[in-house]
């Protein structure tokens, strides 16, 4: 079957870094895309990785190893308006999204 | 640009009855979606279409029929509604290009239905 994983809740203080993990097992690998999703909307766009490495825009980064399975996403400077949940969704071999059930992240003053 | 819409927002029906979602999106975009978000779970596709008049099923189509007669268009209709439909649903479009010579179609979502079965 396919599976993504990601922590269920995170709590990170204002000012700070955090970086929240995905791992994917999915039939096929055609990328992998990080949306953010505040409460009660609808979740939009972040980022995208399809090759190994870094991919950074502004106070967001994410980073992908296709070897391991493995994601994750770095906010820096948190502000209190990062507080939502953040999906992780690969790409797979029929070119079908498969989303995690999402990390909601907890900015503390 | 309204970008990708979705009426109504809010839906409350009685089992059994019917009722259809629409979809309208402005971006020109060929790729629509349904999914359906529950909590602790992740978005689940419904049904897709990759251009005017066509459709496929996604992972959970049981219950749901859908067509696009016009580009800009996507409705879900739920024939007979079951408690078990009861859930948020999100239309989402895109577009397809490429990065770094990789397919990328980055998914543009409407703003939900919360529909409650009763």
């Amino acid at each position: 079957g396919q599976n993504i994983d990601q922590p269920t809740e995170m709590t990170a203080t204002e000012g700070a870094i955090v970086q929240i993990n995905c791992t994917y097992q999915t039939s096929g690998f055609n990328g992998l895309f990080w949306y953010q999703q505040h409460a009660g909307e609808a979740p939009t766009f972040l980022s995208y990785n399809v090759l190994d490495g870094l991919e950074e825009k502004g106070r967001f980064s994410s980073f992908l190893s296709r070897s391991k399975g493995y994601s994750y996403l770095l906010l820096k400077e948190l502000q209190m308006k990062d507080s939502a949940s953040y999906l992780c969704a690969v790409r797979d071999s029929n070119y079908q999204l498969i989303w995690g059930a999402g990390t909601k992240l907890i900015i503390k003053p | 640009n309204a970008g990708v819409t979705q009426t109504p927002k809010f839906r409350v029906l009685k089992t059994g009855q019917s009722m259809t979602l629409l979809c309208a999106q402005d971006m020109n975009h060929e790729y629509m979606y349904w999914y359906r978000q529950d909590p602790g779970m992740g978005l689940r596709l419904i049904h897709y279409s990759v251009g005017e008049g066509t459709t496929a099923k996604g992972e959970v189509p049981d219950g749901y029929n859908v067509s696009r007669l016009k580009k800009q268009n996507f409705l879900l209709g739920l024939e007979s509604a079951a408690p078990s439909q009861t859930s948020v649903y999100f239309c989402a479009s895109s577009y397809t290009t490429y990065k770094r010579r990789e397919v990328y179609n980055e998914q543009f979502f409407g703003p939900g239905t919360r529909l409650t079965v009763l």
